[in-house]
């Protein structure tokens, strides 16, 4: 079956730090790969994703790009702000026919940034 | 813009008293799903509904219920919620084509407390 793993939480950095935080997966086919922010008691709010190997997904100076053959799609910041500061998911869609609707989740890392 | 609506944000409801929660979507998405999100854990996926199709996970409780009467509107009945059911539910959507998922996107969430 299908599953993402995501580095351990909690993470705690000053303001202006450089952020990373792990994910590999283990998924049939070609799946879609997707980063989710969850700020305290809102919803999952898509910050980037990518659909093939190779690419690369941004937004708000967030990166990660599919590495098919490390089975990766690690998130990275250069600098990060307070209002960074919420839980991040990746997550993956099995595109391996109809019906695959399950969105996989790794475990959430929350991440607080200090000034 | 485009978006997912959950009302109420909050619901307090007593033990084994019929709660119903709603969903309503202005993406004209095929797709919407039913999330539990318990403290500090991912979403975990209840039913979905493709189109009129209703799409039951095999872990689900009886307990939980799901109508959609139109494209834009889905709601979650819980018909005797216990105090394991306190938690934040969450409403996505997305669009199918011919069996390929487009991303999820989610709305604010609802929280639910039991008393």
């Amino acid at each position: 079956g299908n599953s993402v793993t995501q580095m351990e939480g909690p993470v705690t950095l000053s303001e202006e730090a450089f952020l990373t935080i792990n994910c590999t997966y283990t998924a049939t086919g070609y799946p879609s790969l997707f980063w989710y922010v969850q700020y305290p008691g809102e919803g999952l709010q898509l910050l980037l994703k990518a659909t093939k190997a190779d690419d690369k997904g941004s937004n708000k100076g967030f990166e990660a790009t599919y590495r098919k053959e490390t089975t990766s799609f690690h998130l990275e910041k250069g600098s990060v702000q307070v209002s960074d500061s919420a839980v991040y998911f990746c997550a993956l869609s099995d595109n391996s026919g109809a019906g695959s609707y399950q969105l996989t989740f790794g475990k959430g890392t929350k991440l607080s940034v200090i000034p | 813009d485009a978006m997912v609506i959950q009302n109420p944000r909050y619901q307090v409801t007593q033990f084994g008293k019929p709660v119903t929660l709603s969903c309503s979507q202005t993406l004209n998405h095929n797709v919407m799903y039913w999330y539990q999100q318990k403290s500090s854990q991912a979403p975990k996926l209840l039913f979905h509904y493709y189109d009129k199709d209703f799409n039951n996970e095999a872990d689900t409780p009886d307990n939980f219920q799901s109508r959609r009467p139109n494209t834009s509107f889905c709601f979650l009945d819980i018909r005797s919620p216990g105090l394991g059911d306190a938690a934040m539910y969450l409403c996505a959507t997305s669009r199918d084509l011919g069996g390929r998922q487009e991303t999820q996107y989610f709305g604010p969430g609802t929280r639910l407390l039991v008393l």
